[in-house]
């Protein structure tokens, strides 16, 4: 199975502040990378995919890329909305992984 | 907007099954791949299993496969998953979640139910 690893695994940062989160895959998962969005209580929200194509109605803030097996999610100028628990996903090989998850936090 | 309801979460024992449904309206559920998803209490997320448009392909988490089935009626738009034999492990919330691709092409999720709960214990 492809393990996927993220990094920090938490963070504190302050409104406005440019936020980068890495997640790395174990092996070559070409752009089959999506990136999710989760509030405590609730459901997770889908923000990416294919590695950097947003999912409709997600804020231009958020945007995604890649380089080889390792993948980023920048939020350019963090919001109050965006403190929450970020996690990235291939879907290259069955079974599809997730990595363990970032939290930002208010600083 | 896509809507998709969970419902048939509750206690269970051990060794037990359960069936859990998945409503889905305001799109053409026939078109596209669905998912579960699963979130332990206090834990990550992780990918149960996934059927497609047509029903025809599944493929499952190695964790569940075997004691798993995901299942789907396209005439009534719904989406079940059949666990059996259930482990205390097993204990978590399912999420019912569609994939953003049509007709068997796979781009990842896209829209998510509100999730179920299912806890089993003795």
């Amino acid at each position: 199975d492809i393990q996927m690893t993220q990094s920090p695994s938490s963070l504190s940062a302050s409104v406005g502040d440019r936020v980068i989160i890495t997640c790395r895959a174990s092996q070559g998962i070409s752009n089959y990378l999506a990136w999710f969005q989760q509030k405590p209580g609730k459901a997770p929200r889908s923000l990416i995919y294919a590695a950097s194509t947003l999912h409709s109605g997600v804020p231009s803030r958020f945007s995604g890329s890649e380089s080889g097996t390792d993948f980023t999610l920048t939020i350019s100028s963090l919001q109050p909305e965006d403190f929450a628990t970020y996690y990235c996903q291939q879907y290259n090989n069955y079974p599809f992984t997730f990595g363990p998850g970032t939290t930002v936090h208010m600083k | 907007q896509v809507q998709l309801v969970e419902s048939g979460g509750g206690v269970v024992q051990p060794g037990r099954s359960l069936r859990l449904s998945c409503a889905a309206s305001r799109f053409t559920f026939s078109l596209y791949s669905m998912h579960w998803v699963r979130q332990a209490p206090g834990k990550g997320l992780e990918w149960v299993a996934v059927l497609s448009y047509d029903g025809i392909i599944e493929h499952y988490a190695d964790s569940v496969k075997g004691r798993f089935t995901i299942s789907r009626d396209n005439s009534k738009s719904t989406l079940d998953l059949q666990m059996n034999s259930l482990r205390v492990e097993d204990t978590a919330v399912y999420y019912c979640a569609r994939d953003v691709g049509v007709r068997g092409v796979i781009l990842g999720i896209d829209n998510w139910g509100q999730g179920t709960l299912v806890s089993v214990s003795s």
